[in-house]
């Protein structure tokens, strides 16, 4: 069974629009990690950011900001006033157990001048 | 401070053949992830190192197979390659195991089974 629901597959967006990005995630333990991921065509994942289940404050860095809501087991990420260089395919993952590892299937950005 | 390095960058093998690929962590991590991620799929957890130990396994084949050495250093080896092998196969490390640490990645090796 799918963990890690990333159901955008692409988007597409023109520069300075703001742009979320859904992950749904499916879990029963009550200990788990959320990560977002950002591969640019480079290829190299870049970690963006790490939140705990006991940990559901929102959090904001510069133009991204990461909802985590339990309620509805998503942890969704919006870019504001998106720019060309967020061009990437974006990653959501899920740690279980503490070696238990399970990504989303991506979601690719495109973001237009 | 260098990052994850992999090598090679590109492998490209035979059906039926052998390759390995290598991966140096970050200095001072002793964990190691091995993950496949296939043309239009997501990243599938492979294999984890830890201290030298094999921690744990994704849903792969036998024949996919690795080590960690002193030094932290990880080698992945995959056996009578298929076709369906050809990949980005990545590397990430992080300082303590598990998932209580951020895993940083390498580059990847692009590996093309012909």
């Amino acid at each position: 069974a799918q963990k890690v629901t990333q159901a955008q597959t692409e988007i597409s967006v023109v520069e300075k629009e703001d742009v979320t990005l859904d992950c749904v995630y499916e879990t029963r333990d009550t200990t788990y990690y959320l990560f977002w991921y950002k591969q640019p065509p480079s290829g190299e994942l870049v970690f963006l950011i790490r939140r705990n289940s006991f940990d559901e404050q929102n959090e904001i860095s510069g133009r991204y900001s990461w909802n985590f809501q339990k309620s509805t087991s998503s942890f969704n990420f919006t870019i504001t006033a998106s720019q060309v260089v967020d061009s990437a395919v974006y990653f959501c993952a899920l740690i279980l157990n503490f070696n238990k590892f399970y990504f989303g299937s991506g979601t690719k950005l495109n973001v237009k001048p | 401070e260098a990052g994850v390095t992999q090598s090679p960058t590109h492998l490209i093998k035979t059906r039926g053949q052998q390759a390995t690929l290598r991966c140096s962590p970050i200095s001072g991590h002793t964990s190691v992830y091995w993950y496949q991620q296939a043309l239009g799929l997501g990243l599938q957890f492979l294999l984890w190192y830890d201290e030298g130990e094999e921690r744990n396994r994704g849903n792969f084949p036998p024949r996919f197979s690795g080590r960690q050495f002193p030094n932290y250093s990880s080698e992945l080896n995959v056996n009578a390659l298929e076709l369906e092998d050809s990949a980005l196969y990545l590397c990430a490390s992080s300082f303590r195991t598990g998932g209580i640490d951020t895993q940083y990645f390498g580059p990847g090796t692009r590996l093309t089974v012909l």
